[in-house]
């Protein structure tokens, strides 16, 4: 069972849609981040998020912290293709230095 | 520059070879990491370096060998891999002064057991 579950695995849409992926887990983190990768190169990171119900904004991208601090979520409005990757949340929990992963979701944006 | 440069970007080697990966950041962190990357599963971390201090995953094969000569530098060796070590192997470095840190990515090595 892993700590953080992302859903969906996969998730192929059309240009100009909106989408919603999901990062939840049953335990607590103080501090939730999601990154992007794109194909041939490492993950980059994106945003940061630590505050239970914090909601930060990156042009097209909503990243939301869970008030219980357990569960995140990132949602793109109007698509781009250039929006395609494989999208990772990790999270620290209180007094551990290691980030627990998600296994991702992969994200297509058709043009 | 990138911060964090490793080479070979790609390799192909047999079970009964002895390669090695490079991994070089230019970022003064103070604590570098290995990650295995297979398609579906999350990243696992393999190794972490912190100062002087290593931090091993007790699931890690001994065939993996990890050398961190300064703080600057970092070594994957591989001696007698199998074919299912085949995967994107990242590395990785940042702060390791508290929770919370930025880690900052290689573009990582593709490896390819045969």
């Amino acid at each position: 069972t892993q700590l953080l579950e992302q859903s969906p695995q996969f998730l192929s849409i059309q240009e100009g849609e909106n989408l919603t992926v999901y990062c939840n887990s049953s335990s607590v983190f103080s501090s939730l981040q999601w990154y992007r990768q794109e194909p041939g190169e490492g993950p980059v990171l994106l945003v940061t998020v630590v505050t239970g119900g914090e909601v930060k904004k990156l042009k097209r991208l909503t990243f939301q912290f869970g008030d219980a601090r357990k569960d995140s979520s990132l949602h793109i409005t109007a698509a781009q293709p250039g929006d395609t990757g494989l999208y990772l949340c990790a999270g620290y929990m209180d007094s551990n230095y290691q980030l627990i992963w998600g296994a991702g979701t992969k994200l297509i944006i058709k043009p | 520059e990138t911060g964090v440069t490793q080479t070979p970007r790609h390799l192909v080697m047999g079970m009964t070879n002895k390669k090695s990966l490079k991994c070089e950041q230019h970022l003064g962190h103070n604590a570098m990491y290995w990650y295995k990357q297979s398609a579906k599963k999350p990243l696992e971390l393999m190794f972490v370096y912190s100062l002087e201090e290593r931090v091993e995953n007790n699931s890690v094969p001994s065939r993996f060998s990890p050398e961190c000569p300064n703080s600057s530098h970092l070594f994957l060796h591989l001696h007698t891999l199998q074919p299912e070590d085949s995967a994107l192997y990242l590395c990785a470095s940042s702060f390791m002064d508290r929770a919370g840190n930025t880690i900052y990515f290689g573009e990582g090595s593709w490896l390819t057991v045969v």
